[in-house]
């Protein structure tokens, strides 16, 4: 059975702080890796990661994959308020029919207190 | 570009009644998916459509149903509403739904169903 699993589930931290959120996955034929935000209601798209080892930057936040690990770290430098949100982990299996599943983890649920 | 809609926002039902919850893609999107979310399941994959056809399934019984029309939009049901079927509706709209385009898979603000 296909498994995304996130850690820590919650998480308090002051602005100014680096917090690394963590996610670990069985999928079948794995092939990337997602990460989105979700602040009130909609998931935002943050990252895809495919390859092992290549970190992805947008800003304060980075990303990386290690394939043979089977696992994914979030990082979040000089943490702000507005980066209070839940940041979900998913990774997509194929299905059939030329389309794909994506399996969520819970989420890790990121407090920023001033 | 218009956002993914959903319509209702919030919708308040009691057991045994049934529900219908309306998704309309953003244009020129034509794979529509369909997720679940609790706080104790996370959010979990209803099911997906391609013009007009259901690709995908999750394991949710047979109460939960959809359909697509010729326009993308998309229509979820829940029959026999139980306790357990209060949660967050979200549905996600992409050009395809392969896996090329997954990362443009673009969700919508969300039904909150809540069963009494």
């Amino acid at each position: 059975e296909d498994k995304v699993v996130q850690s820590p589930l919650s998480l308090v931290v002051h602005e100014g702080d680096t917090v690394t959120l963590n996610c670990s996955y069985e999928v079948t034929n794995f092939r990337s890796l997602l990460w989105y935000k979700q602040e009130k209601k909609a998931p935002t798209f943050l990252f895809m990661l495919t390859s092992s080892g290549i970190e992805k930057k947008s800003g304060r936040l980075s990303s990386i994959l290690d394939k043979k690990e089977l696992f994914s770290i979030l990082n979040i430098t000089a943490t702000q308020t507005g980066d209070s949100a839940v940041y979900l982990c998913a990774a997509p299996a194929y299905s059939g029919a030329g389309s794909y599943q994506l399996t969520f983890g819970k989420g890790t649920k990121l407090s920023v207190i001033p | 570009k218009a956002g993914v809609t959903q319509t209702p926002r919030y919708l308040i039902k009691t057991r045994g009644q049934q529900v219908t919850l309306s998704c309309s893609p953003i244009s020129g999107h034509r794979s529509v998916s369909w997720y679940q979310q609790t706080p104790g399941q996370g959010l979990q994959f209803l099911f997906e459509y391609f013009s007009e056809t259901q690709r995908n399934k999750g394991n949710f019984p047979g109460r939960f149903s959809g359909r697509q029309f010729s326009n993308s939009r998309s229509e979820m049901n829940v029959s026999t509403l139980e306790l357990g079927d209060s949660a967050l509706y979200l549905c996600a709209s992409s050009p395809t739904g392969l896996l090329v385009t997954i990362d443009e898979q673009f969700f919508g603000p969300g039904t909150r169903l809540t069963v009494l």
